[in-house]
């Protein structure tokens, strides 16, 4: 179990551009989701894939984002024409679904990665 | 909606001595969630509690729910300068994975 794993650790883009992020959730866990913490706050949900299906979006997440989780394994989450507002520490988190044998199982907790700061100048 | 708030937002401690951090939540739950940051690093997840009156304590740390009156509190024993990190609980609001986090509790202890 090498943990969620996420790429790049650091972005800083201008204004207008596109950036691209890449989760790798822990190999068992299905469900995948992306949070977003910005300074001297708790992360903020903004989507949730249960294997390829991406099942809720928040309404933090604009047109400008889209997140895919082609095969079920790692997920990318886009965000094109990037503002100065967007700039945040992006998390992905993994977990097993609820149920089964197990304490972690049961209390599935999610199990988040370093995250990616992106800073948008 | 579901509505999380933590306090002190900031605690500044000495070595060695006790302290508690709250959580008030504003609608019913069954689980809470208690995870720590360090900077720059992810967030770990300390505890899960599922029910009234649960207690779990690993270390210097425990943390207990009192569902009747929407309040979590993590209790620090004898604090240590490694105990220094922001500490969140979170709970599930509409599904499991949709975490409402409080805004944190920046710990730092100090000799």
């Amino acid at each position: 179990d090498t943990g969620v794993s996420q790429d790049p650790r650091h972005k800083i883009t201008k204004r207008g551009q596109n950036v691209t992020f890449r989760c790798d959730p822990i190999s068992e866990h299905n469900r995948l989701y992306w949070y977003r913490q910005t300074l001297g706050q708790g992360p903020e949900f903004l989507t949730y894939f249960q294997n390829e299906a991406q099942l809720e979006k928040s309404r933090l997440l604009s047109d400008r984002f889209s997140a895919e989780r082609p095969k079920g394994s790692f997920s990318t989450l886009e965000i094109q024409r990037t503002e100065q507002g967007d700039s945040a520490m992006y998390l992905c988190a993994s977990s097993h679904p609820p149920g089964g044998q197990g304490q972690d199982r049961y209390n599935s907790p999610l199990h988040f990665g370093n995250g990616t700061r992106l800073t948008v100048t | 909606e579901l509505k999380v708030e933590q306090n002190p937002l900031f605690l500044s401690m000495q070595e060695g001595k006790n302290y508690t951090i709250y959580c008030n939540y504003s609608t019913t739950s069954d689980r809470l969630y208690w995870y720590r940051q360090d900077p720059g690093k992810s967030l770990e997840s300390l505890f899960v509690l599922l029910s009234n009156g649960a207690v779990k304590q690993e270390g210097r740390l425990m943390a207990s729910l009192d569902t009747k009156a929407r309040l979590s509190t993590l209790h620090i024993t004898a604090a240590v300068h490694d105990l220094s990190a922001t500490y969140f609980c979170a709970l599930p609001w509409w599904f499991a994975g949709n975490l409402i986090f409080g805004k944190g509790t920046k710990l730092s202890v100090k000799p």
